[in-house]
């Protein structure tokens, strides 16, 4: 059944280095999202692209998080250099706009980021 | 404006009993209200939704009751189980026809659920 793919799945890095997630959306979704979950900030939007264009990455670190679609069946986002506060589960989401589902977002499995 | 606040931070139900979560907002642009499901180690999942035109929503033993002037929401589990122990999180959206607000949906802080046999 079509679901959100996203690797790693646990990642395990020291400080200061390059942290790159992928995500493989739902075929024929045409909206990706990047969320954050933390225990103290709950799930946080990142970044949101609509047909590939990023819409809102307003919730992102722009000084080291970086979030791209260089096709439609990958989306990534990359953490250079990482920092120990960036430990974090990082989901991936997709939906389609205009769809019959409605705004209904298919989250991934996650990616576990531990920064030592 | 875009917060969504949620209580309790954690509610335990034993089996067969209500679970009530709370949710309020502030933005009247909202009009579109999912509650989302999350069980360790996996994504949020679509539980249930509701529009702003109707005051009440059921599926199975999941129900959103809205109240549009209040701007507050809930949901109600019936007949609590077990396997209902996770995590829930209400959001809010605005489905509207465009822009680059429409379609995010705010998350509120989540609610532990544990249903004891």
């Amino acid at each position: 059944d079509a679901r959100v793919t996203q690797t790693p799945r646990d990642k395990v890095t020291e400080m200061g280095q390059e942290v790159t997630m992928r995500c493989q959306p739902i075929l024929g979704h045409n909206t990706v999202f990047w969320y954050r979950q933390t225990m103290m900030q709950g799930l946080e939007l990142l970044a949101y692209f609509r047909n590939r264009a990023p819409l809102d990455d307003s919730g992102m670190p722009k000084d080291r998080f970086s979030a791209e679609m260089p096709d439609a069946t990958l989306a990534t986002l990359k953490i250079q250099p990482s920092e120990p506060r960036d430990s974090a589960v990082y989901f991936c989401a997709s939906g389609f706009r205009g769809g019959p589902g409605g705004d209904e977002q298919f989250f991934g499995p996650g990616t576990r980021l531990t920064v030592l | 404006q875009q917060q969504v606040k949620q209580s309790p931070q954690s509610l335990i139900v034993q089996k067969g009993g209500i679970s009530i979560i709370n949710c309020a907002y502030e933005n009247t642009a909202f009009d579109y209200f999912p509650w989302y499901q999350q069980f360790p180690g996996k994504g949020p999942a679509l539980l249930i939704a509701i529009r702003p035109d109707v005051s009440e929503k059921k599926e199975g033993r999941f129900t959103i009751s809205f109240n549009k002037s209040a701007k507050q929401f809930s949901l109600h589990i019936m007949d609590s189980q077990p396997g209902d122990s996770a995590t829930y999180f209400c959001a809010a959206s605005m489905i509207g026809s465009g822009g680059t607000s429409y379609g995010k949906l705010t998350f509120g802080q989540g609610t532990i659920l544990t249903v004891h046999p």
